[in-house]
């Protein structure tokens, strides 16, 4: 059974950092992209940024092009969203998800609250 | 960007009636290797969201019969034959074809 566990969450200032940590486990990670979907609250879906398995390939969404970075440690099977730099538009639920055309198995969640 | 829409944005239904959500993209959604990345998920409240529909009509494992996806190009439609109590919550059209990925703004399905 595919399985996906994210943590890192918290509440941060603005400017502040914060590292999201995603944990895989059922299924070969290192030959999956994966991708991070967020949905501020009360509102809809956004993906955020996807990389293929064995990190050769990324890209990110305009809005935090430069802030944030993702990356995998196929060791670890486990896939990680540094975010820098961050605003209070930032403020959501951060999802990890596989497959980023298709979504196939998504994790339950991770809240990332920007506030001072 | 490719936008998604939806309609419509609410939606009241009646328990063993059926339903259906349309969407619609600004552009074709074809990709260049032919598949068309179009799919729905379905999200209940407090639940992150699960995958219903990819690639317009194939329908996860686990899921119901009753839910079909079709359509092609900018048009799709999300059916649901006879609406159960489990199918409340907020559906939600993707596009996986054009980088950014997009999705549609949702509609919330409400059990009359």
């Amino acid at each position: 059974e595919v399985q996906l566990v994210e943590s890192g969450g918290g509440l941060v200032q603005p400017g502040g950092s914060l590292r999201l940590s995603c944990a895989a486990s059922g299924f070969t990670f290192s030959t999956y992209w994966m991708t991070w979907v967020r949905q501020a609250p009360g509102k809809g879906l956004e993906w955020v940024a996807y990389i293929k398995g064995d990190g050769t390939d990324e890209n990110y969404v305009d809005s935090v092009k430069g802030r944030f970075t993702i990356s995998t440690d196929n060791a670890k099977n486990s896939l990680y969203l540094q975010m820098n730099s961050l605003r209070a538009d930032d403020t959501a639920v951060y999802y990890c998800v596989r497959e980023p055309r298709q979504l196939a198995n998504w994790g339950r969640g991770t809240l990332v609250t920007v506030s001072s | 960007d490719v936008v998604m829409t939806q309609s419509p944005l609410s939606l009241p239904v009646t328990l063993g009636q059926p339903a259906s959500i349309s969407c619609r993209s600004s552009q074709s959604l074809v990709h260049s290797n032919g598949n068309t990345y179009l799919g729905w998920v379905q999200q209940r409240p407090g639940q992150s969201p699960r995958r219903l529909i990819y690639e317009v009509s194939k329908r996860d494992s686990g899921v119901p019969d009753r839910f079909s996806g079709s359509g092609s190009g900018t048009d799709f439609t999300l059916k649901i034959s006879r609406v159960e109590a489990e199918d409340f919550g907020v559906y939600y059209c993707l596009q996986g074809t054009h980088w950014p990925f997009t999705f549609g703004p949702g509609t919330k399905v409400n059990i009359q």
